[in-house]
Formats: C-alpha cells, structure tokens, sequence
C-alpha cells in the first residue's frame, strides 16, 4: 500500500471549516483513500473513504486531486469535539485483503 | 446493538503470567482485528481473521496466539506476558473490507 504523510498537528478554531491535508504521491489506480480518526482514550472512527470523485457525507468531505497524489479532509464547522488525531490511510480496495495500516496521523486542537 | 465489545476493559499481569482478550461483535462481521497502540503512536496490527476458523499474521505478531472458533468472538492470547506487552489493545470488526469497528480498548500492564 501507499505511504500517505499528514502534518503533524494543526489548530482550528471552534465553528470554522478544518482542512486536514494527506500526501501519497505513490497512490496507485486500484489504492482508495481512507480517514478515520481517535478521539482521546477511544477506539478509532471511521469517517469516510473515497477512490477518484469527492465524497460527502454527515460527517465530513473527502477531496481527492484530480492526479490523486493527495487530498483534503473537511469538517465544515469544527467543534470541541472534533479534537482528536485523524488518520489518512491508503490501501487497496475490496478485494485485496490488506489491512488497514495506521500512521501517526495528524492531532488537531479544536479552539474556543 | 452493543456493537465491538472488549472485556476487560483494564487488566495489571505480572511477567510470566498468561491471560486472554475476548473480543465480540453482534453486528455478523466476517473480518475480525486485533491492535495495539503504544504511547505517541499509531495503531499496529497484530493478528486478523477474514472468517471463522481463520487467523492470519499482522505487522507485529511475536508473543501473540489468536483463535476464532465463532464467527462473532475473536480472541487474543499472551502465553508470557512481557513488560514490551505493556500497550492498549483495540479489536474491530468489518463487513468484508470495508469500514473497520472499533472496540472501546483493553489497557495492559505488565509488571
């Protein structure tokens, strides 16, 4: 699978749009990009995955470039509990039978 | 619906001794997981199962047995736990390879 690399920390302030960035230049064709993310102390989230088109859902937006070497996690309108370390992972879709493999992500601060 | 539950939820071992980490899910996943998460770090996969009687090896596997003799309970097992085992543990669960379930976690302690 990919290697993905993702900021180490960002800062949002509460009510506005958090854009969390992932790099992976080496994505290939059948690679689909996925997000999840950890809230202190708990088990991870999923939030959303996609393979070439944007994907919305309640949660949040995935914008895949067009090249796909990268993209962009939004959360519309960040809240305090959207503090947590959010995880960009790439990996070969269904049918492949690869885990999931978790970076160290990006940890973001949701400020009042 | 409970979802991905662990038990126990907190456990202290002495080195030497053994013990297991019951995972269960009630949502009729066929993939099953189990990670550890050390401090400042990233999840690391251990042991995974793609269907009942099945078990394969992770990225970090040494020191670590796993059985799934049902389709809903996945089970890890430290036959001598060592303090490097020290670590919080997370099962998931998925439909196939789609989105992963995660459990609450198990946090160990070896002494």
């Amino acid at each position: 699978d990919a290697k993905t690399t993702q900021p180490t920390s960002m800062d949002c302030a509460e009510g506005r749009a958090a854009n969390l960035p992932c790099n992976h230049s080496t994505i290939s064709g059948n690679e689909y990009v996925y997000w999840y993310r950890q809230i202190h102390s708990q088990g991870p989230q999923y939030i959303i995955h996609g393979l070439k088109n944007n994907e919305t859902n309640e949660m949040a937006s995935l914008i895949i470039t067009e090249d796909r070497k990268s993209s962009t996690l939004i959360l519309p309108h960040a809240t305090l509990r959207d503090t947590a370390v959010y995880y960009c992972i790439v990996r070969v879709g269904p049918p492949g039978n690869t885990p999931l493999v978790f970076g160290k992500g990006t940890r973001l601060s949701v400020i009042a | 619906n409970a979802g991905v539950t662990q038990t126990p939820k907190f456990r202290v071992l002495k080195t030497g001794q053994s013990m297991t980490l019951l995972c269960a899910q009630d949502m009729n996943h066929e993939y099953m997981y189990w990670y550890r998460q050390d401090p400042g770090m990233g999840l690391r996969l251990i042991h995974y199962s793609v269907g009942e009687g099945t078990t394969a090896k992770g990225e970090v596997p040494d020191g670590y047995n796993v059985s799934r003799l049902k389709k809903q309970n996945f089970l890890l097992g430290l036959e001598s736990a060592a303090p490097s085992q020290t670590s919080v543990y997370f099962c998931a669960s998925s439909y196939w390879e789609y989105e992963q379930y995660f459990g609450p976690g198990t946090r160990l302690t070896v002494t």
